[in-house]
């Protein structure tokens, strides 16, 4: 059965703090590991794709990386409006739109 | 372009109740999936439909189900509703289906009292 697992639940930063997320995923066959942002009230918005371990991919002040067994969310210098839960999900097997989502992590940045 | 819409966007139910909840895919995206949200669980898949055809299911009782039409619109109904029942339900929609970029909409709130 596939799994992820976010850490942690909640991260509270002042603005500027730069952090990390981080994403462990158990999964046979990944076909890929994504990225998401969710603000209260509103579906997830998608943030990156990663395919292979090694890769990396940044939109402004998110950069995310991915290993064989786990994925991190850096967020360098961040600004309130970065605040949001953040989801990872894993994409295996038939390669349809199935999506296994971790639970989040709820980023609460301070100004 | 417009995005994904779902309607309605919050309900009210009672036991045993049932509901129908709908979803506008963006315009050109054929794939249509759906997701529960709740507290405890996060986000778990539902089904998935593509042209009419349901293509994947999740670990969900028989009591929840879904349809498309043929204008890639979806609806996803729950029957003999239970107090568990009670979530955030998500529709997502893709062009075809084989990837984990979703486009999701905002979502019907479900409360069952």
């Amino acid at each position: 059965e596939d799994q992820v697992t976010q850490s942690p639940e909640a991260l509270r930063l002042q603005e500027g703090e730069s952090s990390s997320l981080n994403c462990s995923y158990t999964v046979s066959g990944l076909r890929g590991l994504f990225w998401y942002r969710q603000d209260p009230g509103k579906g997830p918005e998608f943030l990156f794709t990663l395919y292979s371990a090694g890769e990396e991919k940044e939109k402004e002040r998110l950069k995310a990386t991915l290993t064989k067994k786990e994925s991190f969310l850096h967020i360098t210098a961040p600004k309130p409006e970065d605040s949001a839960t953040y989801l990872c999900a894993v994409q295996a097997g038939s390669g349809y739109s199935t999506l296994t989502f971790g639970k989040g992590t709820m980023l609460l940045v301070s100004p | 372009k417009a995005g994904v819409t779902q309607t309605p966007r919050y309900l009210i139910k009672t036991r045993g109740q049932q509901v129908t909840l709908s979803c506008s895919p963006i315009s050109g995206h054929r794939s249509v999936s759906w997701y529960q949200q709740t507290p405890g669980q996060g986000l778990q898949f539902l089904f998935e439909y593509f042209s009419e055809t349901q293509r994947n299911k999740g670990n969900f009782p028989g009591r929840f189900s879904g349809r498309q039409f043929s204008n890639s619109r979806s609806e996803m109904n729950v029957s003999t509703l239970e107090l568990g029942d009670s979530a955030l339900y998500l529709c997502a929609s893709s062009r075809t289906g084989t990837t984990g970029e979703l486009f999701f909409g905002e979502g019907s709130r479900l409360t069952v009292l």
